[in-house]
């Protein structure tokens, strides 16, 4: 089955202490991105990555790293997690087709989410 | 900030038609509309996009102005499990790039 998937699913942590939200993808999608979500303002991406070692900011990278060593996998790292990161975490995926000689951008698919808590 | 303007919340009676409206004035040549919706806080799932003619699947149709500076999307008969939030966001037709979303229109499906 054609899935992003992410872990874990919910998270609780503590001011500092670095952590690590993985996001995985069997669809061999080239592009893939982190979103945070908080009431009232919507999804807002963090980063996004075009492909293996390409990566760049979105609207609102600040504490946040990421890395894309392989295609499948997008890790988020929080290096010193505070509580204003205290949100749902998204993870998705996409990639493109040929659309006549075109390479289109596709639908994206999107993880389940990460609800994590930063006290 | 958002490429897109949305209302913040609508409601639709069941078995009726939804209507939501989208703005993009600012679209370029180069962008399609895409339309998501998030049930819950579960992940978003796609619904439909399209370039400039108006497109239907199963799940919805959508109806672009043939400005292309707004859009609609019609849930031809909602039902509960319709209540959910809806995006529109647009995104560059052929190039990676980044996604903005803005908060969306709530939609109520009233019974």
């Amino acid at each position: 089955e054609a899935q992003v998937t992410q872990n874990p699913r919910y998270l609780i942590t503590v001011t500092g202490k670095k952590l690590t939200v993985t996001c995985s993808q069997n669809m061999n999608h080239e592009y893939m991105s982190w979103y945070r979500q908080d009431p009232g303002l919507g999804l807002r991406q963090i980063y996004y990555s075009m492909n293996v070692e390409v990566t760049d900011k979105g609207d609102v990278p600040e504490g946040y790293k990421v890395s894309r060593k392989e295609k499948r996998n997008f890790p988020l790292i929080l290096e010193s997690p505070s509580p204003n990161q205290t949100s749902l975490y998204f993870c998705a995926s996409s990639f493109r087709r040929y659309g006549g000689t075109e390479l289109m951008n596709t639908e994206a698919f999107f993880g389940q989410g990460t609800r994590l808590t930063v006290v | 900030d958002a490429k897109t303007t949305q209302p913040p919340s609508m409601d639709c009676a069941e078995g009726r038609a939804a209507n939501l409206p989208c703005n993009h004035s600012t679209i370029s040549g180069n962008e399609y509309v895409y339309w998501y919706r998030q049930i819950h806080s579960q992940g978003p799932q796609y619904i439909i996009h399209g370039l400039k003619n108006n497109e239907t699947n199963e799940m919805a149709s959508l109806i672009i102005t043939e400005d292309r500076k707004s859009s609609t999307l019609i849930l031809p008969h909602a039902t509960l499990r319709d209540t959910a939030v809806y995006y529109c966001i647009v995104r560059l037709k052929t190039s990676y790039d980044k996604v903005i979303f803005g908060p969306g229109t709530s939609l109520s499906v009233i019974p």
